[in-house]
């Protein structure tokens, strides 16, 4: 059964550090894995797809990277800011089941930035 | 702000009441979703519309029901429902159901209460 895990569950960075989320999934079989940003209280907005052929997709100061082998995603964010404090979450579309629409979220990783 | 639209924004409602949740999306899509975000527990798939037919029910009790009519339109109508009911609902959409289009856009959702 795939497991997705995001570690840490908080994080809270001076404005203008580089930082790493990470995800973590059990099972390398996926379709692709979306990167999502939740602020408090609201909807998520999709940030970076990454289909299972690629190994990274960016966007502005956003770089996403996947090793589908190890099971492993990360979300490289620079220069961070006050702006960028939200929850963001992984999901990944897994292989093993029918219909590609069933993402697996992780719980999150809620980065507060510190002006 | 996104092109799907939540309402009620927030509700409260009595375990005997019945209510419903609207969901709309302006982006011409095919699918629609309907998924459950419990606090500190990854995000919930509910049911799968597609071209308004359900194509998933992930084993949601009956107290919550449903409906699409037409692929522009989702509702959730509930009754009796139970305090651990309480979550933010959030609705999704997609282009459709295919392998070639796996981007689902969120909606701002709906935080209930059931009290």
């Amino acid at each position: 059964k795939q497991e997705v895990t995001q570690i840490p569950a908080a994080l809270s960075v001076p404005e203008g550090e580089n930082l790493v989320l990470n995800c973590s999934f059990t099972d390398s079989a996926i379709y692709n894995l979306q990167w999502f940003r939740q602020d408090p209280g609201k909807g998520l907005t999709s940030l970076l797809l990454i289909q299972s052929s690629q190994r990274e997709q960016t966007s502005g100061r956003l770089n996403a990277s996947l090793d589908k082998s190890s099971g492993r995603s990360t979300l490289y964010i620079a220069a961070s800011q006050p702006g960028d404090s939200a929850t963001y979450l992984c999901a990944v579309s897994p292989a093993r089941v029918s219909g590609t629409y069933k993402y697996i979220f992780g719980t999150g990783t809620r980065l507060k930035v510190l002006a | 702000e996104t092109g799907v639209t939540q309402t009620p924004r927030h509700l409260v409602m009595g375990m005997t009441n019945k209510k419903s949740l609207k969901c709309e999306q302006h982006l011409g899509h095919n699918a629609m979703y309907w998924y459950k975000q419990s606090a500190k527990k990854p995000l919930e798939l509910m049911f799968v519309y597609s071209l308004e037919e359900r194509v998933e029910n992930n084993s949601v009790p009956s107290r919550f029901s449903p409906e699409c009519p037409n692929s522009s339109h989702l509702f959730l109508h509930l009754h009796t429902l139970q305090p651990e009911d309480s979550a933010l609902y959030l609705c999704a959409s997609s282009q459709d159901l295919s392998r070639s289009s796996y981007e689902q856009y969120f909606g701002p959702g709906t935080r209930l209460t059931v009290t």
